[in-house]
């Protein structure tokens, strides 16, 4: 039984170019979350979707990021136009869905992204 | 708005000897509190968590966390440490209000020592 799957595990970018990362979640998950973690720091929440929708993109910079997850396929975090400031850890959760709440968060092994 | 305070950045401990890393949170509503453990490189993996009932919750790999309201406090423990269990603990909340979206703690090392 698979966890939560990310690709790629490093991705290394330079400056202006765009950043796409992906997500699978766990079997039988249909709810799916993005983390951003910095250097030395707890990891910060980013977006929350489920199928086709996104439902709290709360803690998404306003500029430059952008979030999907099609009935077909992995999520998707895609950054446009990086810059140094976007080097960090990106980790995806995964939880099934709602039964009473309380419900368990699944992190995949995290991208790594720096940007040159 | 939701907060996790973690106060220590590192604990030091002998192994054999008991282990806890502290918590405390902040939430409207009631809480639901979770710890999670991350190895060098790798992703978060979940260790136990408190929804309700029993205030003692007993998790992953021998460890346990006692939920306390009066103190808002969420303490993970474990009677006796491996030099295994040497990582970066990370404490999480959430609110039972519908958003789901955790609030993490910053982060506790723990050093086992042989």
């Amino acid at each position: 039984n698979a966890g939560v799957m990310q690709n790629p595990r490093h991705l290394v970018r330079r400056r202006g170019q765009e950043a796409r990362l992906r997500c699978s979640p766990m079997k039988g998950h249909s709810h799916v979350y993005w983390y951003r973690q910095l250097p030395e720091e707890g990891l910060k929440f980013m977006v929350y979707l489920q199928k086709e929708n996104i439902i709290d993109e709360s803690g998404m910079p306003k500029e430059r990021f952008s979030a999907e997850f099609p009935k077909e396929g992995p999520s998707i975090l895609r950054i446009q136009q990086v810059v140094r400031g976007d080097s960090a850890a990106y980790f995806c959760a995964s939880s099934p869905p709602t039964v009473g709440g309380g419900e368990t968060q699944y992190f995949g092994p995290g991208t790594r992204l720096l940007v040159l | 708005a939701q907060s996790v305070a973690q106060p220590e950045d590192q604990v030091n401990v002998a192994e054999g000897n008991p282990l806890t890393v502290k918590c405390t949170y902040s939430v409207s509503g009631n809480p639901y509190l979770f710890w999670y453990v991350q190895y060098p490189n790798r992703g978060l993996q979940f260790l136990l968590k408190y929804i309700t009932g029993d205030n003692l919750v007993k998790g992953s790999y021998g460890f346990e966390a006692e939920f306390n309201k009066s103190q808002t406090s969420f303490h993970l423990k474990k009677p006796s440490a491996l030099v295994s269990d040497s990582a970066l603990y990370f404490c999480a909340v959430r609110d039972d209000t519908g958003r789901r979206a955790l609030t993490f703690g910053s982060g506790t090392r723990l050093q086992v020592q042989p």
